[in-house]
């Protein structure tokens, strides 16, 4: 069966420090994907990033970064000089890569950056 | 123009009372979902659509009925509604094979009273 295990409930950083998110998934799937979202006080769930599990190549957009690691099962997400409006809920999400392509997500980072 | 509309944003109701919630995407996407987040956050699949074709249809109450009349539509009906019901209810789409990652409404906030 899918899991994914987000072992961070509540995170509060001061702005300005980095900050980690971890994601440890389980599947038996050889190939899949992985996202993350984020989900602001408003209440949107806006996605992040899609990583295909064929593709181990580390990703870094602006502040964001994200460091997939096949061989421990793990999706984590690093935020560089954190910002009081990266405060949101983050899930991390994996998906078949065939099939329905249901999404199995975690159950949530809530970061919390305090000025 | 919004992606994936969802209507309506809130809706409050009394226990056992009928309601829906209708989706619409204009993306093209072959493929629409149905999640239920509950008061911890909790992201669940409910069900899902492909071309009109019942693809999912996770352990949820028979209370809740989906209804997809086409490819850019997918509702979903919830009969005698309970206090247990009230959550934020998204729905989502994806094109499967080609780009297969959600582009999710902005939720429908449940309240049953």
């Amino acid at each position: 069966a899918q899991k994914v295990t987000q072992a961070q409930t509540e995170i509060s950083v001061v702005e300005k420090e980095d900050v980690t998110l971890d994601c440890v998934y389980e599947t038996r799937d050889t190939t899949y994907y992985l996202f993350w979202y984020k989900q602001p006080p408003s209440g949107e769930l806006v996605f992040l990033i899609r990583r295909n599990s064929f593709d181990e190549q580390n990703e870094i957009s602006g502040r964001y970064s994200w460091n997939f690691q096949k061989s421990t099962s793990s999706f984590n997400f690093t935020i560089t000089a954190s910002q009081v409006v990266d405060s949101a809920v983050y899930f991390c999400a994996l998906s078949e890569a065939s099939g329905t392509y249901k999404y199995i997500f975690g159950t949530g980072t809530r970061l919390k950056v305090l000025a | 123009d919004t992606a994936v509309s969802q209507t309506p944003k809130y809706l409050v109701t009394q226990m056992g009372n009928d309601k829906s919630i209708k989706c619409e995407q204009n993306l093209g996407h072959d493929t629409m979902y149905w999640y239920k987040q509950d008061s911890k956050k909790f992201l669940k699949i409910m069900f899902s659509y492909n071309n009109k074709e019942l693809i999912i249809n996770e352990t949820v109450p028979n209370r809740f009925s989906p209804k997809s009349p086409d490819k850019a539509h997918l509702n979903l009906h919830i009969n005698s509604l309970e206090l247990g019901d009230s959550a934020v209810y998204f729905c989502a789409s994806s094109q499967t094979k080609s780009r297969p990652r959600y582009t999710f409404g902005s939720g429908t906030r449940l309240t049953v009273v």
